[in-house]
């Protein structure tokens, strides 16, 4: 079936340091997805690309569409302690059920301060 | 965004017994589903939840061990049955709005 490969699996960094995580695939997608979960809380979105190519931000964080529509990349500026959490990518074909988002492994960030 | 509340939060259960978990979600939702993240791992879709219709499971997961009631576009719930240890995860409602998918924050069950 179709999985995302997350990288790296962990992340121990100082605050202020930036930060780049990413997801690759052997399939094609059409939408990719971050998201940040806190401990004891649900998944929030951060950043959703729709477009092959397309780069967005949302304040520290910038995350990119890979041209081949099979990697994602996240990446966050001047790290700060309440950036801790568990990083998962995302990503869904068109015509499959809305739902059905197939997620990464995640990438645990420990920030020290 | 969407706010997405579930009850409860988090229970301990005995094996063989089973547990109701709530979905609430601020505005009506065409679209809702229950997904799984079992210890330290990633998030799996359990089902579909339909309104007025039976949920659309996905491969691995069957009714008699996940029964779904949705019975308006802003309520679900799913029990996990005769639950065994193996049962033991976080269980988390999801809704799509604005053709992006929330998550609740989850219930957090373990079975002993």
């Amino acid at each position: 079936g179709q999985q995302l490969n997350q990288s790296p699996q962990s992340m121990f960094i100082q605050e202020g340091e930036d930060v780049s995580m990413n997801c690759t695939s052997s399939s094609i997608f059409n939408t990719w997805l971050w998201y940040k979960q806190d401990p004891g809380e649900g998944p929030v979105l951060l950043i959703a690309l729709y477009k092959a190519g397309e780069l967005t931000s949302n304040g520290r964080l910038t995350a990119q569409f890979g041209i081949t529509r099979k990697d994602s990349f996240l990446n966050i500026s001047a790290s700060i302690p309440s950036d801790v959490g568990i990083y998962f990518c995302a990503a869904r074909n068109y015509g499959g059920s809305q739902g059905n988002l197939i997620f990464g492994k995640g990438t645990k960030l420990s920030v020290k301060p | 965004s969407a706010v997405i509340s579930q009850k409860p939060s988090r229970d301990i259960c005995q094996r063989g017994t089973s547990l109701t978990i709530q979905c609430q979600v601020d505005s009506q939702v065409t679209m809702m589903f229950w997904y799984r993240q079992q210890p330290g791992q990633s998030l799996t879709l359990i089902a579909t939840a339909n309104q007025g219709s039976e949920a659309t499971y996905e491969s691995g997961f069957v009714i008699d061990k996940f029964p779904i009631s949705r019975p308006n576009l802003t309520f679900s719930t799913l029990t996990v049955s005769n639950m065994s240890p193996e049962d033991s995860s976080i269980y988390l409602c999801s809704v799509v709005r604005q053709g992006e998918q929330y998550f609740g924050p989850g219930t957090r069950l373990t079975v002993t």
